[in-house]
């Protein structure tokens, strides 16, 4: 089975600090998908990142970057220079490429502090 | 462009009633879906649609879940009669496909939170 998990319910950081939420995976196809999905209180999932397993080099957006480590299937997502903005649910998810169907993990809550 | 529009945006209902939630996905998305969120939890998927035809219903509880896209385009997501345990988030999303399979990400509404009481 594929399985998405994230060790970390809570998180908080401090406003221009960096942090890092950490995801595993477990999956025993070699072709798949990975996000960071960043639900606000809104309810509304935004799409941060993604990364193809195919591809070595870690994506980049701006202040998210990930460190996708497919031999550990670790993929965590790191948020530089924290804003109050940044505050939300983070979510990882998994997809493989014969398969629409996202596994999502359980969450992260972070909070960035003033 | 307006973005997955969901509504209601909340609904409290007591058990045993009807309830029906309605998508407007983005323009030109062929492939739309159903997830239900509940408390603490990552989203599941319940139901996948390209165009108007159902091609994964496999997690749609179908003895009171019922969903249907008509024309390809809005969908609605019933469920009749309401357990208490359905008291969660229904989230819509959709994406522009093809051989692309999600791959890219998809574009989710704002969801319907639901409390049965």
């Amino acid at each position: 089975a594929q399985t998405v998990t994230q060790s970390q319910p809570e998180m908080s950081v401090q406003e221009a600090e960096t942090v890092t939420l950490s995801c595993t995976y477990d999956t025993s196809e070699s072709n798949y998908y990975l996000f960071w999905y960043k639900q606000p209180p809104s309810r509304q999932m935004i799409l941060v990142i993604r990364q193809e397993a195919y591809k070595q080099q870690n994506a980049t957006e701006n202040r998210f970057s990930v460190n996708f480590q497919k031999a550990a299937k670790s993929f965590s997502l790191k948020i530089s220079d924290s804003q109050l903005g940044d505050t939300a649910m983070y979510f990882c998810a998994f997809t493989t490429s014969g398969t629409y169907k996202y596994i999502f993990g359980t969450g992260t809550r972070l909070k960035v502090l003033a | 462009e307006a973005g997955v529009v969901q509504s209601p945006r909340y609904k409290i209902i007591e058990k045993k009633q009807p309830v029906a939630f309605w998508c407007n996905p983005i323009s030109g998305h062929n492939t739309l879906y159903w997830y239900r969120q509940n408390l603490g939890q990552g989203p599941e998927l319940l139901i996948r649609y390209e165009n108007e035809e159902a091609v994964d219903d496999s997690q749609l509880p179908k003895d009171r879940f019922s969903a249907e896209r008509l024309k390809g385009v809005d969908s609605t997501l019933k469920i009749q009669p309401a357990e208490l345990g359905d008291s969660a988030v229904y989230l819509c999303a959709s994406s522009l496909d093809g051989h692309l399979r999600g791959r890219d990400g998809y574009t989710f509404g704002s969801g319907t939170r639901l409390t049965v009481v």
